[in-house]
């Protein structure tokens, strides 16, 4: 069964530094997603990756894959408070149906 | 359009009784998802419609739990006899069919 594994599960940073935020899963998939939760609300998509080696990037996040490692990362840059958020990666298990499967979240907090 | 709609937004009940949850999709969106979320945790697959075919299922989803897609537009997830381990945010979700989900803000219950 497909198993996403998020690391580190909470992040505690302060303004204008970089982190990364790790996403690794267990089995062949070909999409993998980015979200983020605040407290309270629903989710947001962030990122869609498709293929081996994509990078995609808004503002000061920067999301790669690499498919034949099963892993992708999330790159924070010069953060700032507003950044505070829950991130889950999410990979589609190819059973035709496309269910996802959601890592348990990075809980991100920048301070000022 | 206004994206996926979620009603009721919050939901108490007693342990043993029904409830229904409503969801509407974006309307051009063929494909309709419900997952449950519990504090601290990401999003759980429970079912997935395509149309108005319940394509898959989770082993979560007990036989107390039962979802439907009339016409293929609105869904409605009912859950009998409830419980307290039922707690949770409901999370439907949306897709065209190859792209990322769009969720709805999500129907918080609580069983007392």
């Amino acid at each position: 069964e497909l198993k996403v594994e998020q690391n580190p599960l909470f992040l505690s940073m302060q303004e204008g530094k970089n982190y990364t935020i790790y996403c690794n899963y267990s089995t062949t998939s070909d999409r993998l997603y980015w979200y983020r939760q605040d407290p309270g609300k629903s989710l947001e998509s962030l990122f869609v990756l498709l293929s081996n080696g994509a990078v995609k990037q808004e503002g000061r996040l920067m999301a790669s894959l690499d498919t034949k490692a099963r892993l992708s990362t999330l790159h924070i840059t010069a953060a700032v408070h507003d950044l505070s958020a829950t991130y889950f990666c999410a990979v589609d298990l190819n059973t035709g149906g496309f269910k996802t499967i959601f890592g348990a979240g990075t809980r991100l907090f920048v301070k000022a | 359009d206004t994206g996926v709609s979620q009603n009721p937004r919050h939901k108490i009940t007693k342990r043993g009784q029904n409830v229904t949850f409503r969801c509407d999709p974006i309307s051009e969106h063929n494909r309709l998802y419900w997952y449950r979320q519990t504090l601290g945790q990401g999003p759980e697959f429970l079912t997935y419609f395509q149309n108005e075919a319940q394509l898959e299922k989770s082993r979560l989803l007990s036989d107390r739990f039962s979802a439907e897609r009339p016409k293929g537009s609105f869904s409605t997830l009912e859950i009998q006899r409830t419980e307290q381990g039922d707690s949770a945010m409901y999370l439907c979700a949306s897709s065209p069919g190859q792209r990322g989900y769009t969720f709805g803000s999500g129907t918080r219950l609580t069983v007392v």
